[in-house]
């Protein structure tokens, strides 16, 4: 069965501090990995997924296999970055269903 | 482009009756989805459609949910009868192929609460 475990269910940083949210999942196959956000009043939308390998809003992920870890990170955190963020996971070749974690919200004060 | 609409954005009903929600996709594309939002949790994929045939509802509790998609375009959700805990956030998403990659594109969905 595929899991997705967010243990943080709020992080609060300053702005310019580094940001990690942590994402561990559980997936037998090959997963493909990804990071949706929710800004306040907005809908849910795609933030990175892992097999692109780029930067999106100066925020980065690495998929390590072998910790089962996708963790995001972004160096200096900005005001505009406070949302809710989701982990999720598909299977590669099995019908693209999205299995998410429960989220973590991001607080960047001042 | 617009994006995916989905009505009503609220709703409050009692147990035990029912309701509808409605979701039109992204103009083309062929994959849809309905997922569960209970406040505090990630959403849950309720089922899966490819253009009208579905593709996964293993977690539609199917003795009172149902969907349809009958021409390969919108799509409805219902509850009959609604219970306590069907209260939550209805997310209705469809998705494109680049390639290899999928991208899952979500409405604004509809926040149903069962009193």
């Amino acid at each position: 069965a595929q899991r997705v475990t967010q243990p943080e269910k709020l992080l609060s940083v300053f702005k310019g501090a580094p940001v990690e949210l942590k994402c561990n999942y559980s997936y037998s196959g090959s997963p493909e990995l990804f990071w949706y956000v929710q800004y306040s009043r907005q809908r849910l939308q795609l933030l990175l997924r892992h097999i692109s390998r780029e930067s999106i809003k100066g925020f980065t992920a690495d998929l390590n296999k072998g910790e089962t870890s996708f963790h995001l990170k972004k160096p200096f955190a900005q005001e505009e970055d406070s949302a809710m963020y989701y982990c999720a996971l598909s299977s590669v070749g099995g019908g693209n269903k999205l299995t998410f974690g429960t989220g973590t919200q991001l607080k960047v004060e001042l | 482009e617009a994006g995916v609409a989905q009505s009503p954005r609220y709703k409050i009903i009692e147990k035990r009756q029912s309701v509808a929600f409605w979701c039109n996709p992204i103009s083309g594309h062929a994959t849809l989805y309905w997922y569960q939002q209970i406040l505090g949790q990630g959403p849950k994929l309720l089922i899966q459609f490819q253009n009208n045939g579905v593709v996964d509802d293993s977690q539609l509790p199917k003795d009172r949910f149902s969907a349809e998609r009958l021409k390969g375009v919108d799509s409805t959700l219902k509850i009959q009868p609604a219970k306590l805990e069907d209260s939550a956030v209805y997310l209705c998403a469809s998705s494109t192929r680049q390639g290899i990659q999928e991208t899952q594109y979500f409405g604004p969905g509809t926040r149903l609460l069962v009193l």
